[in-house]
């Protein structure tokens, strides 16, 4: 089956500098790539997501980048704020199938 | 208007007893699961069931059992429950499995003492 690795496990940034989160996936028929976000008490929330006949995608200070090549996709959060500190995680998926989760990311936006 | 939600919120309970977890969806989604979150974070996919028939079963123990009564209802009855089955557990619903994004629940925390 497929698996996805995420790095890195914790992250903290100073409020306004950006930050990046990687995964890599093993199956190259994964073509659905989301990034759901975790705040404290809550369920997870997309964010972005990115199909595999794409290769970047924005939406505001949010920028999912996929190389299929390589089997790897990252985010980017620019300027970042104390709001964005939270849990993030990464998903791999293709038709039928399951989402392969990665372990997330811990990321504190220091103010 | 809650698009998934699930009760109880929180649930602490005894070794050896059994619980269900109620999970409803308002979305229209055909597809819905059940994950399990343990202290780490890690998002452990349990059951997923589409227009009520059961299409992934990951390895879990026979005591937990899912039961969709309609497609916007899935339950989670866990039998005999275990200290190790203390965790978050969160329902997700989504209109196609694999290529839509899923939606969750607000999760149950349930302890067992």
């Amino acid at each position: 089956g497929e698996n996805v690795e995420q790095h890195p496990s914790t992250l903290s940034v100073q409020e306004g500098d950006s930050a990046v989160i990687k995964c890599t996936y093993s199956d190259s028929a994964s073509n659905y790539f989301p990034w759901y976000k975790q705040e404290l008490g809550k369920g997870p929330q997309l964010i972005i997501d990115i199909r595999s006949n794409v290769g970047e995608k924005k939406d505001q200070r949010i920028a999912v980048t996929l190389n299929k090549t390589a089997k790897h996709f990252s985010l980017h959060i620019t300027e970042t704020q104390p709001e964005d500190s939270a849990v993030y995680f990464c998903a791999a998926s293709m038709p039928g199938n399951q989402f392969y989760f990665g372990t997330g990311t811990s990321l504190t936006v220091i103010p | 208007d809650t698009a998934v939600s699930q009760t109880p919120k929180y649930l602490v309970t005894q070794m050896g007893n059994d619980k269900s977890i109620k999970c409803e969806q308002n979305l229209g989604h055909d597809t819905m699961y059940w994950y399990k979150q343990d202290s780490k974070k890690f998002l452990k996919i349990m059951f997923s069931y589409n227009n009520k028939e059961l299409i992934i079963n990951e390895t879990v123990p026979n005591r937990f059992s899912p039961k969709s009564p309609d497609k916007a209802h899935l339950n989670l009855h866990i039998n005999s429950l275990e200290l190790g089955d203390s965790a978050v557990y969160f329902c997700a619903s989504s209109q196609r499995t694999g290529v839509d994004e899923q939606y969750f629940g607000p999760g149950t925390r349930l302890t067992v003492t």
